[in-house]
């Protein structure tokens, strides 16, 4: 899997975006950026992904620089439910790690009222 | 279109005894994925399987653990003779095709404490 890195920590006020960041430097060309979410207790959370273009759907927006070393979840309008760890992954595309999610410490986003 | 399920949510048991995790994937998903949480510690990766065939077991704790994926039924993680460490939360995680395997549905879990 290409190394990602995330803040520790953010906090958001309750109904502006979230931005959330990733730097995944090593990335080869073909490998995606997943991301996922884990709601304190519950099973994480699928939220999107994307390889090279911007994506969105229901829930977030992606986006991905050109160069593909860094990209940001942007959460439009975070509500108190939206508090939880959130991690990007950028799983190994095709070697020994196939099917394997690599959760690291991800970034513990706080919505405040 | 139910989720993943998994059962019990909880499980007690004592040191020596066995532990049967159930998981019933997604409709229409044939990957199945399970995942352990420590506590206050990140998910980790334990076992990919297909229908009848374990695809990647290298997170599987070498002695004790086991995991299926019969041609019927759930997906079961067996834990022989736990001990106190094998306490933590049992995730298990569906997708539907070849083409989408990172792109997983997770059940609720399944709380294992062991007194």
């Amino acid at each position: 899997d290409a190394k990602t890195t995330q803040p520790p920590s953010m906090d958001c006020a309750e109904g502006r975006a979230a931005n959330l960041p990733c730097n995944h430097s090593t990335i080869s060309g073909n490998e995606y950026v997943y991301w996922y979410r884990q709601i304190h207790s519950q099973g994480p959370q699928y939220i999107i992904h994307g390889l090279k273009n911007n994506e969105t759907n229901e829930m977030a927006s992606l986006i991905i620089t050109e160069d593909r070393k860094s990209s940001t979840l942007i959460l439009p309008h975070a509500t108190l439910r939206d508090t939880a760890v959130y991690y990007c992954i950028a799983p190994d595309a095709g070697g020994t790690s196939y099917g394997k999610l690599t959760f690291g410490q991800g970034t513990i986003l706080t919505v405040h009222p | 279109n139910a989720g993943v399920m998994q059962n019990p949510r909880h499980l007690v048991r004592r040191r020596g005894q066995e532990a049967r995790l159930r998981c019933s994937p997604m409709k229409g998903h044939s990957h199945v994925y399970w995942y352990r949480q420590l506590p206050e510690e990140g998910l980790k990766f334990m076992v990919y399987l297909q229908k009848e065939n374990i695809i990647d077991e290298s997170g599987m704790p070498k002695e004790r653990f086991s995991a299926e994926f019969p041609k019927e039924g759930p997906s079961i993680l067996r834990i022989q003779q736990v001990v106190r460490g094998d306490s933590a939360a049992y995730f298990c995680a569906s997708s539907e095709r070849q083409g989408a395997i990172y792109e997983q549905y997770f059940g609720p879990g399944t709380r294992l404490t062991v007194t």
